[in-house]
């Protein structure tokens, strides 16, 4: 049973260009959580979808920054217009369906380093 | 809101020495908390996780306690090792959302 899988690993962007980062849940799970890496700090949450929703997205900056996850293929990031300050680490998760009162964990990925230059 | 707060680092120790890093959280409900494990160029890692008080969690020597009165949940190891060197990260969910702390690093020298 493969991880979570993301990819690109490393992205590098000039600015003004577009980012795409792909993210394949674990086999089985149907909920996808996007978090911010910045450079020496911990993670912060940004979106959390299921198969074609966006339950919350209230960690998403306002502007250039939009999430999908379709009933096929993978969970997909995308940053319009990236500026220096999007160099992060993004790391997405995914989970079975979370219940009230009942934990489940979260899988993550290794990340994709975006570097915009 | 809920939200974690842990000791800064970074954590230089010797190989065999013992391992504290403080954890304290603010939630209005009962979460789960958890201490992830992020190794250099990859991925969190769920090194152990707790999910009511007086929990103990426990995996690969390190061990943690669900402490509720002092809403603590500091990760121990006894004596740890060059390849425990890291960035650990204490987090908690309540629902769907995981709240994580800034991250300690941990260097243990031989």
């Amino acid at each position: 049973n493969a991880g979570v899988m993301q990819n690109p690993r490393h992205l590098v962007r000039r600015r003004g260009q577009e980012a795409r980062l792909r993210c394949s849940p674990m086999k089985g799970h149907s909920h996808v959580y996007w978090y911010r890496q910045l450079p020496e700090e911990g993670l912060k949450f940004m979106v959390y979808l299921q198969k074609e929703n966006i339950i919350d997205e209230s960690g998403m900056p306002k502007e250039r920054f939009s999430a999908e996850f379709p009933k096929e293929g993978p969970s997909i990031l995308r940053i319009q217009q990236v500026v220096r300050g999007d160099s992060a680490a993004y790391f997405c998760a995914s989970s079975l369906p979370r219940r009230t009162g009942r934990d489940t964990e979260a899988f993550f990925g290794q990340g994709t380093r975006l570097t915009v230059v | 809101g809920d939200s974690v707060t842990q000791m800064e680092g970074p954590v230089t120790l010797s190989e065999e020495a013992f391992l504290t890093i403080n954890c304290t959280y603010t939630a209005t409900g009962y979460p789960s908390l958890f201490w992830y494990v992020q190794y250099p160029g990859e991925g969190l890692q769920l090194l152990l996780k707790a999910t009511k008080a007086d929990d103990k969690g426990s995996n690969k020597g390190f061990e943690a306690t669900y402490r509720k009165e002092t809403t603590s949940f500091h990760l121990e190891k006894g004596s740890v090792q060059v390849s425990d060197s890291a960035v650990y990260f204490c987090a908690l969910s309540e629902g769907f959302k995981t709240i994580f702390g800034a991250g300690t690093r941990l260097f243990v020298k031989a």
